[in-house]
């Protein structure tokens, strides 16, 4: 079955800029999905095929992807996106999570 | 505004079935455009898809809790419903209905969610 690797946790300082990201086999050839966590919330979609927002999610958040790796990008990290961030692809027949990454803003 | 709503019994007793049933409001479930799925996250853990299902009936579920797991559709009541049998101590968790598209712009995204639902396995 397909893999995702995340790393465990990321810290940024506020107002800089955040990396996470997810790593799979040749996932550059996969749409990737991404999804903000709060504690006690349900997911919220933040990225779509790849690099798309969802209406109402800032500019702040990008996403890309190629090769092995793909990446969400956050931009002048704020206190209230401190949260978990999983990244997600569809593979043949099942939908398969990253084991999600834990975003610290200092 | 579609919005879904989890609903169950708030604890199951190891061996026994767990059934959940997400209602669908301000939108139908009979639309060939989106799947409607399950998935749950143990406390302090990462997110699991159990599985999805059309409109139709048609299911995929995933590999690891397949022999365990039925999903299905109710669209007279704009329910879907699951149900995991023999149930242990690990599958305490959180479960979450939400719903993925099929031909949208959001295709394989999960792009709303139920506010989830503890259910503790416990005796």
């Amino acid at each position: 079955s397909y893999e995702l690797t995340q790393p465990l946790s990321v810290s940024v300082a506020l107002g800089q800029t955040a990396r996470i990201t997810c790593g799979g086999n040749n996932i550059g050839s996969k749409s990737v999905h991404w999804y903000q966590q709060k504690p006690g919330q349900a997911p919220v979609l933040v990225i779509y095929r790849d690099s798309n927002r969802p209406s109402g999610i800032p500019e702040r958040f990008a996403g890309s992807n190629s090769g092995n790796t793909a990446t969400l990008t956050i931009s002048r990290a704020q206190a209230g996106d401190e949260a978990d961030y999983y990244c997600q692809v569809w593979d043949n027949t099942f939908f398969v999570f990253g084991p999600g990454t834990k975003v610290t803003v200092l | 505004q579609l919005q879904l709503q989890e609903s169950g019994p708030g604890l199951v007793k190891p061996s026994e079935t767990l059934s959940l049933t997400c209602t669908v409001s301000g939108g139908s479930i009979s639309t060939s455009s989106y799947y409607w799925g399950w998935i749950r996250q143990p406390p302090g853990k990462g997110l699991e898809w159990i599985g999805s299902i059309y409109y139709s009936g048609s299911t995929y579920y995933n590999p690891s809790l397949k022999s365990r797991v039925t999903i299905s559709v109710d669209t007279s009541k704009n329910q879907f419903s699951l149900k995991l049998s023999s149930v242990t101590a690990a599958d305490t968790a959180v479960f979450y209905c939400a719903r993925s598209g099929v031909d949208t712009p959001m295709v394989d995204a999960f792009d709303i969610w139920g506010q989830g639902t503890m259910v503790p396995v416990s005796s």
